[in-house]
């Protein structure tokens, strides 16, 4: 079985501050890690993924993820918050063999205020 | 590239009603096709999956029967909700698989909510 927690409902931030959403997942093998947006009453948009190689992945926007197995967390960074990133963010994690299923975390909204 | 349309955006149907749902890969081809469904301010949950020219697979807890799905090609995947009640009144998301070497990524639509009245 496979797992995501985002253990935040919501994250509130001033623009222009460095911004963090939280995910731990579980699963066992080799994990694929990602990160979505979602905009009111849109689908989801890719950021960012984690599949091999360097722990610090970089996506669009200049979001920013760091695979961490040890504490087996994918954190999901962004050096100066604007207030267009306000949305719902979710990371998911498949595995290799898994049938490419993505199991989603619950989602963690993204406040940015002036 | 890797772009994923779902039609209709938005329908509005009376109880018992069936309604059908488009998810179509534009540029690629999509071997697996993925049906989510979301509530409100909640998580996506995995309803099916589903491989062009096979049966879908469902998840625990989804009846095969009210929600129809059909893999015609490898760009062509459609839900049918049948016999539509308020309780499906929900907001239906597919993905599509692009193998990439040792995995397959998921390109996401962008959604159809569906209102049953």
């Amino acid at each position: 079985a496979q797992s995501v927690a985002q253990p935040e409902d919501q994250v509130n931030v001033a623009e222009g501050n460095p911004l963090t959403v939280k995910c731990t997942y579980s699963v066992s093998g080799n994990p694929y890690l990602f990160w979505y947006v979602q905009y009111p009453n849109r689908g989801l948009q890719f950021l960012l993924k984690y599949i091999t190689g360097d722990n610090l992945v970089k996506g669009s926007y200049g979001f920013e993820a760091e695979f961490n197995k040890s504490q087996t967390s994918f954190h999901l960074k962004k050096p100066s918050a604007l207030v267009s990133d306000s949305a719902l963010y979710f990371c998911a994690v498949s595995r290799t063999g898994g049938g490419n299923k993505l199991t989603f975390g619950t989602g963690t909204q993204l406040k940015v205020e002036l | 590239g890797a772009v994923v349309s779902q039609h209709p955006s938005w329908v509005i149907c009376k109880s018992g009603t069936s309604v059908k749902i488009e998810c179509r890969s534009l540029d690629f081809q999509a071997t697996t096709m993925f049906w989510y469904r979301q509530f409100p301010k909640q998580s996506l949950m995995l309803m099916a999956t589903s491989n062009e020219g096979s049966k879908a697979t469902y998840e625990q807890g989804v009846e095969k029967d009210k929600f129809l799905i059909n893999h015609a090609s490898l760009t062509l995947s459609t839900l049918t909700v049948t016999s539509a009640h308020p309780e499906d009144s929900s907001f239906y998301i597919c993905s599509a698989g692009e193998e990439r070497g040792y995995y397959n990524e998921q390109f996401f639509g962008p959604g159809t909510r569906l209102t049953v009245l």
